[in-house]
């Protein structure tokens, strides 16, 4: 696709449901990476895929937190369980993983989607 | 642990004028990568530019440089001319070679006055 796109734009649940959120990232892009980003802050980095192996998720904030990249494309971060305090925008991202002969380039550039912006009341 | 600090919350410049927005950081490594990302109201983060820490030359991008003091751990975005476009906000970022996650500052939010 042309860029990182993500579904809902919006959701609001109340407090208890279970959600997911989608990630489609740009065509090619190994690297997958979602966000949690509160009102009037920065992104915080929650957990980062490259094709379907979750190499980090030290940034989930509990075990209500669960993502996944089954086939290396599509990702879903899914909340059970959902406390007020989880609302937030949620960022995703893409990157090309380059791997030259002899070696591994990492730190491309991250291309964001807008956001999912979750809302529990 | 890194940290990246953005000290100025707001910031406003003239349009056509010059605004330089301020970013420091903390780490004990020594090869790293800072970045700096727009974000719009639309929200979504585009990258503006990126500063590869064992380049001495600090790097350009049209409108936008930026002033690395690796000494002083000091990474500021410099718009040059700016415009009523240029008008989101702005996170500075970090990321250690070879990890993939960024550290994002709070941001500053950027008025341009036409």
């Amino acid at each position: 696709g042309a860029g990182v796109s993500q579904s809902p734009r919006y959701k609001v649940a109340k407090r208890g449901q279970d959600v997911a959120l989608r990630c489609d990232p740009i065509s090619g892009h190994v690297s997958l990476f979602w966000y949690q980003q509160a009102l009037g802050q920065g992104p915080e980095f929650l957990t980062y895929f490259q094709n379907e192996a979750q190499l980090d998720k030290s940034g989930l904030p509990s075990d209500r937190f669960f993502a996944e990249r089954p086939e290396g494309s599509v990702s879903t971060l899914k909340i059970q369980r959902t406390q007020q305090e989880d609302s937030a925008v949620y960022l995703c991202a893409s990157s090309f993983f380059l791997t030259p002969a002899g070696g591994e380039v990492g730190n491309q550039p991250q291309h964001f989607g807008d956001g999912t912006r979750l809302s529990i009341l | 642990a890194q940290t990246v600090t953005q000290s100025q919350p707001e910031m406003s410049v003239q349009e056509a004028e010059t605004v330089t927005l301020s970013c420091t950081y903390d780490t004990s490594e020594s090869d790293y990568y800072l970045f700096w990302y727009k974000q719009p109201p639309s929200r979504q983060m585009i990258l503006v530019i990126r500063q590869e820490a064992y380049k001495q030359q600090n790097a350009t991008e049209n409108r936008f440089s930026v002033n690395f003091q690796k000494a002083a751990k000091s990474f500021s975005l410099k718009i040059s001319d700016s415009q009523l476009g240029d008008a989101a906000m702005y996170f500075c970022a970090y990321s250690q070679t070879g990890a993939n996650n960024l550290f994002f500052g709070t941001g500053t939010r950027l008025t341009v006055i036409p």
